[in-house]
């Protein structure tokens, strides 16, 4: 497709479950970052992949939050034993190396833990 | 404290005015940013910016390096371009992450 693409775009689960975010950015982007907007609060930056690199990991908020790239494609974001403040909206976004051209969002997946 | 910081947080304009939104960040930057984000919509990135000025239909977006600041400014500001604006850095510190503004809930009324 055109744009960044996020599934599911809304998803409900049960505290203690795992969940998996995908993202599937624009053909040709390098650089694909994931986000996380909580109710009422700004943006938080998680983690961010670039090419074959090391991934920069230095956003994820605990050692249940994880997240791989496959293919230097699609993106899974992946949290383990979900908790009520994981609540959010997890937003994807990708853009050619160095911010080239600027970067595209995905619509997000609303997750919201119950 | 926040490394950015956006004034203001909220705005209410009349059609046709001139708007500016501003962003002082307190990190070393590789690049700032300029994001849009319409009620229950997706983000746009509207800007990247390294230094200068740049230029996209009635928005323009400025940076000063030296004094760590930055503006988006409307001009002739319409209904459709109410939104949440938020400003970005990239830190330059610290590798590629990013710190966000809280945002600026710009309303445009007609």
């Amino acid at each position: 497709g055109a744009g960044v693409s996020q599934s599911p775009s809304n998803k409900v689960t049960e505290k203690g479950k795992d969940v998996e975010l995908r993202c599937d950015p624009i053909s040709g982007h390098t650089a694909l970052y994931w986000y996380r907007q909580s109710l009422g609060q700004g943006l938080e930056f998680l983690i961010y992949f670039q090419g074959n690199s090391a991934p920069d990991k230095s956003g994820l908020p605990s050692d249940r939050f994880s997240a791989e790239r496959t293919g230097g494609s699609v993106s899974t974001l992946t949290i383990q034993r979900t908790q009520q403040e994981d609540s959010a909206v997890y937003l994807c976004a990708s853009s050619r190396s160095g911010g080239v051209g600027g970067y595209t969002f995905g619509s997000g997946t609303r997750l919201t833990v119950v | 404290k926040n490394e950015v910081e956006q004034s203001p947080q909220n705005l209410t304009a009349q059609e046709g005015e001139f708007i500016t939104i501003n962003c002082s960040y307190s990190v070393g930057i590789s690049a700032l940013h300029w994001l849009q984000q319409h009620p229950g919509g997706g983000i746009v990135s509207l800007f990247m910016l390294s230094s200068g000025k740049k230029k996209h239909g009635r928005l323009i977006a400025t940076i000063n390096i030296q004094e760590k600041h930055s503006s988006l400014h409307i001009t002739a500001s319409h209904p459709r371009d109410s939104a949440v604006y938020i400003c970005a850095v990239r830190n330059l510190d610290r590798g590629n992450q990013f710190y966000f503004g809280t945002g600026t809930s710009l309303t445009v009324i007609p």
